[in-house]
């Protein structure tokens, strides 16, 4: 079975401190691991996927697999990153997508 | 290019009842998946249609099934209504090329249902 597991519902950070949203996984094979994030009155969607490699908004986030974790990093948090921030994980040939229960960021002016 | 739409945005039923919910895919794109997300979770995959075709299910039961049509329009409905039921139902469509795979998937703004 695949899990997703976001050990914080909140993380308030001030405005310039650094941001680690954590996310640990559970499966046995190749996942493909994504970022969603949902601001507020918006709907959800896609941050980044650990495929891509890329940096999105200053976000940066690394697939460990021998720590099984995919934590979201930024080094200068801004106002504008206020928002609910969801884990995901996909396996096998179709997209069922498992997600995390979230993190909340408040980023204090 | 025409986002992902849902409706209708909120729905109120009672325990035993049907509903049936519905999704419009993002202009070209040519699968749908459905999530039920409860208050303070993450979203739940309930099943994904591939080509008019049911293509994954998680773990919901039969009463939850769902259709789509030739335009990768889909419907979601849910039978025999319990009061579990009551979430935020969101559709993401996505296009795949020559067989399922995992892409990236468009939400949809959700439909709230309650379920007296």
């Amino acid at each position: 079975a695949q899990r997703v597991t976001q050990p914080e519902k909140l993380l308030s950070v001030f405005k310039g401190a650094p941001v680690e949203l954590k996310c640990n996984y559970s499966y046995s094979g190749s996942p493909e691991l994504f970022w969603y994030v949902q601001y507020s009155r918006q709907r959800l969607q896609l941050l980044l996927r650990h495929i891509s490699r890329e940096s999105i908004k200053g976000f940066t986030a690394d697939l460990n697999k021998g720590e099984t974790s995919f934590h979201l990093k930024k080094p200068f948090a801004q106002e504008e990153d206020s928002a609910m921030y969801y884990c995901a994980l996909s396996s096998g040939g179709y997209q069922k997508v498992t997600f995390g229960t979230g993190t909340k960021l408040q980023v204090i002016p | 290019e025409t986002g992902v739409t849902q409706s209708p945005t909120h729905l109120i039923k009672t325990r035993g009842q049907q509903v049936t919910l519905r999704c419009s895919s993002q202009s070209g794109h040519n699968t749908v998946s459905w999530y039920q997300q409860a208050l303070g979770q993450g979203p739940q995959f309930i099943f994904q249609y591939y080509r008019e075709e049911e293509n994954g299910r998680g773990n919901f039961p039969p009463r939850f099934s769902g259709l789509q049509f030739p335009n990768y329009s889909s419907e979601l409905n849910v039978n025999a209504l319990e009061l579990d039921d009551s979430a935020l139902y969101l559709c993401a469509s996505s296009l795949v090329f020559g067989g399922p795979s995992t892409d990236t998937q468009y939400f949809g703004p959700g439909t709230r249902l309650t379920v007296l």
